[in-house]
């Protein structure tokens, strides 16, 4: 499986947005890029997934570079209900395994 | 919607107790995994179940951990003998299918001392 590697923490002002990376360089062409996050005290909810098209949803963007190796998430209007740890992880498209890393930190403040 | 259901929230035993947790899925969900948060590190799976078939328990320290899920809904993972570093969140997840979106429930915190 392609491994991901993130910054480990992250600030962001409220009302800004906020781009958080994630480097995947081993991505094979068959695998997707999952983002899913964690507020402290809950399970990991899923934001958006991509191959290699960006994507965007009502909860945030995912611009994809073009070789695939790398990520950004964007959440457009950061509120301080996003403090939370983001996971980047990479998803065989046959392959229902969600594999975690540490992921970033990112702290939203007033 | 009710989203996944998990209980206890908090458990506390000491070493070599035993333990077990429980996990409502949402409804109509085939697809069910557990999985373990020690303290700074993502979630890592255990073990899952398609209905009450296991699908992958790779993970699952077998000589200590079981899980089952008998009816294909609600499913139980037990720990016995406890150890201490078996403290962690405990965490249950559902999708419709085995590709799809995962929804996790609030876990279950045990702390063995």
């Amino acid at each position: 499986d392609a491994k991901t590697t993130q910054p480990t923490s992250m600030d962001c002002a409220e009302g800004r947005a906020a781009n958080l990376p994630c480097n995947h360089s081993t991505i094979s062409g068959n695998e997707y890029v999952y983002w899913y996050r964690q507020i402290h005290s809950q399970g990991p909810q899923y934001i958006i997934h991509g191959l290699k098209n960006n994507e965007t949803n009502e909860m945030a963007s995912l611009i994809i570079t073009e070789d695939r190796k790398s990520s950004t998430l964007i959440l457009p209007h950061a509120t301080l209900r996003d403090t939370a740890v983001y996971y980047c992880i990479v998803r065989p498209t046959l392959d229902d395994k969600l594999i975690f890393g540490t992921g970033t930190r990112l702290q939203v403040f007033p | 919607e009710a989203g996944v259901a998990q209980s206890p929230r908090y458990k506390i035993i000491e070493k070599r107790q035993s333990v077990a947790f429980w996990c409502n899925p949402i409804s109509g969900h085939a697809t069910l995994y557990w999985y373990q948060q020690i303290l700074g590190q993502g979630p890592k799976l255990l073990i899952q179940f398609q209905n009450n078939g296991v699908v992958d328990d790779s993970q699952l320290p077998k000589d200590r951990f079981s899980a089952e899920r008998l009816k294909g809904v609600d499913s139980t993972l037990k720990i016995q003998p406890a150890k201490l570093e078996d403290s962690a969140v405990y965490l249950c997840a559902s999708s419709s299918r085995s590709y799809n979106e995962q929804f996790f429930g609030p876990g279950t915190r045990l702390t063995v001392l």
